[in-house]
């Protein structure tokens, strides 16, 4: 079964810092990957995803990631944050014959700071 | 319209209670899942349906049961609750097993 691993269980950043949250997922094949936040109290929502094809993916509120293969990592980045990105950030990953399912990272708790 | 909706949000029962937590979608998506979110906010794939057919069942006790009675719907059922079964359970579907996943707004389990 793959595995997810998150880097960073807690950042903490100032207003128009620049994010990066690791991730690096362990699995040979083909991937399907994900990035969702958790605003609190909320549920899941999708950020951006990678099928397939150009491998930096743009998604919402001006994040985006960049899949390297070779390292088996997808990042996430966003160039300025603001304090409404203070979240959970998962990272996740579906592969194989999907048997397992996504499975997802332990998460990195973003607090941005006015 | 919720795309995924389950009910109830929140459910506060005492310990050795039986209780269901019931979901649906109405986008059309072949695979329902059920998670579970602890307080460190670990997400821990329990069930998933396909067509109806269990095709993932982590090392969850076997006092959780998923029922579904059609590709819209899969509940969950839970026999005597332990304190440590407390936590967000989160509903979700996708088409295909490992495509994006649509997240219901949880339900929150809090046993006493």
């Amino acid at each position: 079964a793959q595995s997810v691993s998150q880097h960073n269980h807690h950042v903490i950043l100032s207003e128009a810092a620049s994010l990066e949250l690791g991730c690096n997922y362990s699995y040979g094949g083909t991937v399907n990957l994900f990035w969702y936040v958790q605003y609190p109290g909320q549920h899941l929502q999708l950020l951006l995803k990678y099928f397939s094809g150009d491998p930096l993916v743009k998604g919402i509120k001006g994040f985006e990631a960049e899949f390297i293969k070779s390292k088996f990592s997808f990042n996430l980045r966003k160039p300025s944050v603001q304090w409404s990105d203070t979240a959970e950030y998962f990272c996740a990953v579906g592969a194989g014959g999907g048997a397992d399912g996504l499975t997802f990272g332990k998460g990195t708790h973003l607090i941005i700071q006015p | 319209d919720t795309a995924v909706s389950q009910t109830p949000k929140y459910l506060v029962t005492q310990m050795g209670n039986d209780k269901s937590i019931k979901c649906e979608q109405n986008l059309g998506h072949d695979t329902m899942y059920w998670y579970k979110q602890d307080s460190k906010k670990f997400l821990k794939i329990m069930f998933s349906y396909n067509n109806k057919e269990l095709i993932i069942n982590e090392t969850v006790p076997n006092r959780f049961s998923p029922k579904s009675p059609d590709k819209a719907h899969l509940n969950l059922h839970i026999n005597s609750l332990e304190l440590g079964d407390s936590a967000v359970y989160f509903c979700a579907s996708s088409q295909g097993p490992i495509g994006e996943l649509f997240f219901g707004e949880g339900s929150r389990l809090t046993v006493l």
